[in-house]
């Protein structure tokens, strides 16, 4: 079973509207959480990067929240553009040297 | 400042060939790493590096071989080419690898897309 779980798979929605992503893992302990946005034929690119004691960080109109004890985190994307069409990577990084887990990723289309 | 950068973008192999991908980058990190990435999967670690002339094996390293004689190279082999290593290949660099440093932010190159038939 996948350690980083994300859902949805892909989402559509219309420009100028908000959506959240959701991933959920079982990587215990961790030092660091994550969210990548990767445009298609393009590598990764960071978007926020939590420690586990923090609760929430953004990046523009990227928000980020982590709930250790559920062990959920959210991607909040408000005022959606064209340019947010891509997918949307969760990884955490263990608290034991440097391997990252990716999740799957959510693929977001965003329509006009 | 290019960052990471991958040649080549794309290749089709036969299954049997061999071939050498190429990751360099110009931000003078110590960190370098292999992943590949497949439909509907997260991005799973080939090997990786933690410094000029070192190299370690990472989640998914057979059928795979890497060097790193420079520091702002890291080279992916592939020796016998398999249909199972068809996938997209990316290359990351980091400052540092551990704890909660932002430093260990991972960097990664446009990827090359690789078909083995």
């Amino acid at each position: 079973k996948n350690q980083v779980e994300q859902s949805p798979q892909s989402l559509i929605i219309l420009e100028g509207k908000n959506c959240t992503l959701q991933c959920n893992y079982t990587v215990s302990p961790f030092s660091n959480l994550r969210w990548y946005k990767q445009d298609t034929g393009r590598g990764p690119v960071s978007l926020t990067i939590m420690t586990f004691s923090e609760n929430t960080k953004s990046n523009g109109r990227y928000t980020a929240t982590l709930d250790a004890d559920t062990k959920q985190s959210s991607l909040h994307i408000t005022a959606s553009q064209l340019s947010d069409s891509a997918s949307y990577i969760c990884v955490l990084q263990g608290a034991a040297g440097n391997k990252l887990t990716f999740g799957g990723g959510t693929r977001v289309l965003v329509k006009p | 400042n290019a960052g990471v950068t991958q040649t080549p973008k794309f290749r089709v192999l036969k299954t049997g060939q061999s071939m050498t991908l190429l990751c360099a980058q110009d931000m003078n990190h110590e960190y370098m790493y292999w992943y590949r990435q497949d439909p509907g999967m997260g991005l799973r670690l080939i090997h990786y590096s933690v410094g000029e002339g070192t190299t370690a094996k990472g989640e998914v390293p057979d059928g795979y071989n890497v060097s790193r004689l420079k520091k702002q190279n890291f080279l992916l082999g592939l020796e016998s080419a398999a249909p199972s290593q068809t996938s997209v290949y990316f290359c990351a660099s980091s400052y540092e690898a551990d704890g909660t440093s932002i430093f260990n932010e991972q960097f990664f190159g446009p990827g090359t897309r690789l078909t083995v038939l």
